[in-house]
């Protein structure tokens, strides 16, 4: 059983340029969302869906992208990137949205670096 | 408006000793509320959750944490510390109706546990 996979693991960007994170779970969840976390700052929501065709906007949004065509992936799209992007990326999944008070699974994380 | 704070950003304590990690809230409703524990280059993993049951929540590896709702508390123990234990600790509160995240969360700052030898 994989969970939650994010690849890639690190990426080193040029500011300006596009690429995609992406998350894939295999447990069947509703909820799937992307979270940044920056050192002292804990972890920042900024998309999330609670279904295939459904998302919405999280705290920090900015800059990003998200689709859901199915259950399993929720790819982020980082459109132009920014020094400021700089951090590393969870995604997590739930079998009901977080206010059911369901677990989060978590992904091991993306470092990415924007030069 | 929902808040969590984490009242020491790193705690070191000695392999043997007993854990503290202090967590306080702030929700207008009844929250539940979650500590995540992330080891180095991983991802978060849930340690413990309390949803309105008793007060009192065991968790994974030993760890406890109490429920207080008159000192809007809840802290994180461990009678004696492992070297294993060494992450960084998250207190989250998820409260749909008190303005945390838009998906219900807020997540603390994280406090670093040393575990010295």
């Amino acid at each position: 059983n994989a969970g939650v996979t994010q690849t890639p693991k690190f990426q080193v960007l040029k500011t300006g340029q596009s690429m995609t994170l992406q998350c894939a779970q295999d447990m069947n969840h509703e909820y799937m969302s992307w979270y940044r976390q920056d050192p002292g700052m804990g972890l920042r929501l900024i998309h999330y869906s609670v279904g295939a065709g459904i998302t919405d906007q999280g705290e920090v949004p900015n800059g990003y992208n998200v689709s859901r065509s199915t259950t399993e992936d929720f790819p982020l799209r980082l459109l132009s990137a920014a020094p400021s992007q700089t951090s590393v990326y969870f995604c997590a999944s739930s079998y009901r949205g977080t206010w059911d008070t369901g677990e989060l699974f978590f992904g091991e994380g993306s470092r990415l670096t924007v030069l | 408006a929902q808040s969590v704070t984490q009242l020491d950003s790193h705690v070191s304590v000695s392999e043997g000793t007993p854990v503290l990690l202090r967590c306080n809230y702030s929700s207008s409703y009844s929250p539940s509320l979650f500590w995540y524990v992330q080891h180095p280059n991983k991802g978060l993993q849930l340690l413990l959750k309390y949803t309105s049951a008793a007060t009192l929540v065991k968790g994974i590896n030993g760890f406890e944490a109490e429920f207080k709702k008159s000192e809007t508390s809840f802290h994180l123990t461990k009678p004696s510390a492992h070297m294993s234990d060494a992450a960084e600790y998250f207190c989250v509160v998820s409260d749909r109706y008190s303005g945390g995240g838009a998906d219900g969360l807020t997540f603390g700052k994280g406090t670093h546990l040393i575990i010295q030898p």
